[in-house]
Parts: structure tokens; sequence; C-alpha cells
């Protein structure tokens, strides 16, 4: 199993839709996680860390992390067609200083 | 606040020639610092780090070195470069907690 698995899409939502993105994790990466959004041709940009199970909150943002289930997702309420990008997935072990990347899904909004 | 620089943005280059990409980070000292390559569609793939001056560990063998020589400086190079070193270089500093921050990356055509 990859470390970090992530469905490569596109995944397309209408414009003021709720998108949801989706990250599986094996267990040497189990410890923190990260969402990062790259526009195409422009290097990532870290837009979420989350560390404990649950929700996480920032603006339209919204990081869900469930350890049971090795599972974290993004979810952007009220997309817009600004946040078409790929977005990528990233997590980390304890002790670790070098976080594994998901190979990002393709988020289109259209209008 | 911290900021990372990274040049050339856009670079052509024969078979054979030699590369050098520079880093810098300001607004912060001792950052682990990072080379990862994506190709064309594909994920992020880690090529070297590096927790402190000197101290360069290498993820994947190719004819790539890295070498920092200041606290914040990190270097790409390539003493003759391959056809499939061409892609889009990215160098990124963090403290340790898993997140990391992007330079503007760099583009390299290898023809």
């Amino acid at each position: 199993q990859k470390e970090v698995e992530q469905n490569s899409g596109p995944l397309s939502v209408p414009e003021g839709a709720i998108a949801s993105l989706n990250c599986t994790y094996s267990d040497r990466v189990s410890q923190s996680f990260f969402w990062y959004r790259q526009y195409s041709g422009k290097s990532p940009e870290l837009i979420m860390s989350i560390y404990s199970n649950g929700d996480k909150e920032d603006g339209r943002f919204t990081a869900q992390l469930n350890k049971a289930s090795q599972y974290v997702s993004l979810l952007i309420r009220d997309s817009q067609p600004s946040d078409s990008a790929t977005y990528l997935c990233a997590g980390q072990s304890g002790g670790s200083y070098i976080p594994t990347f998901g190979r990002g899904t393709s988020l289109i909004v259209h209008p | 606040s911290q900021t990372i620089h990274q040049w050339p943005a856009t670079l052509v280059q024969p078979v054979g020639s030699p590369l050098s990409l520079e880093c810098t980070v300001e607004g912060t000292s001792n950052p682990n610092l990072y080379w990862y390559r994506q190709a064309a569609g594909r994920g992020l793939q880690l090529l070297f780090y590096s927790v402190g001056i000197g101290q360069i560990s290498s993820e994947v063998p190719q004819n790539l070195s890295a070498s920092r020589p200041q606290d914040r400086q990190f270097i790409l190079s390539s003493k003759k470069l391959l056809l499939s070193d061409s892609g889009f270089y990215l160098c990124a500093w963090g403290k340790g907690s898993g997140e990391l921050f992007f330079g503007e990356g760099s583009r390299l055509t290898v023809l």
C-alpha cells in the first residue's frame, strides 16, 4: 500500500457547491497531516494542517481527520472557480521531518 | 516573516551540460531544507533534504547532488544533465513539524 493515496480526479463541482477531497494513509505516516493547493504551473501552497482527530475549520476550508479509519479529508464550502487546482495531501510520522505526499487530486469548479 | 527564493525560474539546457539551482531562505534560522522534483502530471519526488550545514541526505540515486554551504542556502547541481532530468524542481523549508513552504520552482527542460 502506498503511504498516502488520493484519487487523481478530476473532481468537478459546480460553483457554490461543497467540494470533498479525500486521502487515505498507511501507519507509517500517521501523526500529522497537511493539505496543499497547487495551481497549474505553480508551486504547492500549504492551506491546512491537522494533528488530532476531528474537524479543523479555517474560513471556507475544513480538514477532517479519522485516525481509526486512516482517513483525512478536505472540504471546501461555497466552491469558487478560483479554487480550481490540484490538492495534495501529505502525512508525516512522529519523529520524522519528511512528509510523504500523495499524487494529488485535480479539482475543477465550473461556473 | 519568512520567505524563500529560488532561481532560475526557467531554464533550457542541452543534454550533458551542467546544472545549478539555488534556493535561499530568509527570516528563520536552522531550517530543514528540501529539494523535490515534479515530473509532468506526477507527484512530488523527494530528491535531497538537509537538517544543517553540510548535512545532506539523498533519497533517490541519480546524477544530481546537493550542497548546503550556508544555513539558509541550498544548491542543487548536476555535472551532466540527462533527458530524464527534465521537470519542475521545488525547494522547500520547514521546521520539523511537517509543514513545508515552497519556493516558486524552477522549470528545467533538457533537450
